[in-house]
């Protein structure tokens, strides 16, 4: 049972143009959702992160917007650039009864930006 | 500077055997996680420690071992019982924030 869904495994797009990742999830639990990006062969790196009290957060060219009544997410990135190419994973996690933390990852969004 | 460290790079497996896949990290986080990646597929939790000599199983623990005796180091054992372990591992630490730090994975092979 995936409590984090990306329904789109890839996504191709100009140079220059908008971005759109979308991420959804059924766990009403989940308060903080973060955007990790992923080259081959290497470890995720952590992008941007919103908790459940807003409904956006920006930094840069990235901004991820929060729906919670639909229990769904984006990531847009504008402008698109080359080196924007990579995996995007969406994340998300609850408030721990106890201990530490736990992030629930999606499959995972292959993003092509054509120059 | 600081970061995780996960060794080897590639790791090749005969049937049968056990392997141990190594993280350190230089951090000062106190939590650390293994991740398995299959293509195709999110990152499934494999355990997770939260202190020294404490780990807990995560999703997928059946047929791997860990241990966590020195805070910087949370090795993965493969164990024979894991029929399917070809697959990239990556290690994970965290300090009382959601926000984690990979290392640069293993991608181990049965051969």
């Amino acid at each position: 049972d995936q409590q984090v869904k990306q329904n789109s495994p890839s996504l191709s797009v100009q140079e220059g143009r908008i971005s759109i990742l979308n991420c959804d999830y059924t766990n009403s639990m989940f308060d903080y959702f973060l955007w990790y990006k992923k080259y081959p062969a290497e470890g995720p790196t952590f992008l941007i992160s919103i908790s459940s009290i807003k409904d956006k957060n920006e930094d840069g060219r990235f901004t991820v917007f929060l729906n919670k009544s639909a229990k769904h997410l984006s990531l847009h990135i504008v402008p698109s650039q080359p080196g924007d190419s990579a995996v995007y994973f969406c994340a998300a996690s609850s408030e721990p009864g106890a201990g530490s933390y736990q992030l629930t990852f999606g499959k995972g969004t292959k993003l092509s930006v054509i120059p | 500077d600081g970061g995780i460290t996960q060794s080897p790079k590639y790791l090749f497996r005969k049937e049968g055997q056990n392997v141990t896949l190594s993280c350190e990290q230089n951090l000062n986080h106190d939590a650390m996680y293994w991740y398995r990646q299959d293509p195709g597929q999110g990152l499934r939790l494999i355990y997770y420690s939260q202190i020294v000599n404490d780990f807990q199983k995560g999703d997928i623990a059946e047929g791997y071992s860990v241990s966590r005796e020195k805070k910087e180091s949370f090795p993965l054992t493969v164990t024979s019982a894991q029929t399917n372990p070809t697959a990239f591992y990556l290690c994970a630490s965290s300090k009382g924030t959601r926000i984690y730090t990979f290392g640069s994975g293993t991608r181990l092979t049965v051969v």
